[in-house]
């Protein structure tokens, strides 16, 4: 069975950093894509990073490029997203997510943990 | 960047009815063009990928179709269940946009 279990999340001020983690199971974690995918208070989804199963490929949305990076282990089969220089408009539940159901190129998001809360205010 | 635009907004139908959702992606994206269920307090659900392929364990009800720029969803007999917001996606690039969402009542 996958799973997905995101931890990290909590409360920061503006500026401030954290940290995000995901641990997976229950598949070949290397051989997999992975996205983080964030969603405001009562608002729509919003795709922010991935990752290709290597970690050899990144990409990000523009609203966080610069200031978010993505990255993985294969060894502890982790996601991690590490967020550097928060804003109010930062806050949100943010999902990890696996890309499938194909190892390939161009997959949409076929698993997805339970989220994390991160809240930047002051 | 790809845009999505889903249409409508919003909608209310009865028990039974047949309800169908639209998404247009600003420019041409083949099929790679999914949809996912979000239940009210719950973690999005993926539906149909490569525009028309039914995720597997999703009641047969829900279909996808279209190419290109231009995509539906459709639910051919609606069920108190499926009561939800709809969120189309793009896949083939990066940014992975999302459509803003279509959220479907029971009237």
């Amino acid at each position: 069975e996958v799973q997905l279990v995101e931890s990290g999340g909590g409360l920061v001020q503006p500026g401030g950093s954290l940290r995000l983690s995901c641990a997976a199971s229950g598949f070949a974690f290397s051989s997999y894509a992975m996205s983080w995918v964030r969603q405001a208070p009562g608002k729509g989804l919003e795709w922010v990073s991935a990752i290709s199963g290597s970690g050899g490929s990144t990409y990000s949305a523009d609203s966080v490029r610069g200031r978010f990076t993505i990255s993985r282990d294969n060894s502890k089969n982790t996601l991690d997203l590490q967020m550097d220089s928060l804003r109010a408009e930062d806050t949100a539940l943010y999902y990890c997510a696996k890309k499938g159901p194909n190892s390939g190129s161009y997959q949409p998001l076929d698993y997805w943990g339970q989220g994390t809360l991160v809240t930047v205010s002051s | 960047d790809i845009q999505m635009t889903q249409s409508p907004s919003s909608l209310s139908a009865s028990v039974g009815d047949r309800v169908t959702i639209t998404c247009r992606a600003s420019q041409g994206i083949s099929d790679y063009l999914a949809w996912y269920q979000q239940k009210p307090g719950k973690v999005p659900k993926l539906l149909i990928y490569a525009a028309s392929t039914l995720q597997s364990g999703v009641p047969s009800r829900f279909s996808g179709s279209g190419s290109g720029t231009d995509f539906t969803l459709t639910i051919s007999s609606l069920q108190p269940e499926d009561v939800a917001t709809y969120y189309c996606q793009a896949y083939n690039s990066a940014p992975q946009t999302f459509g803003q969402g279509t959220k479907v009542e029971i009237k």
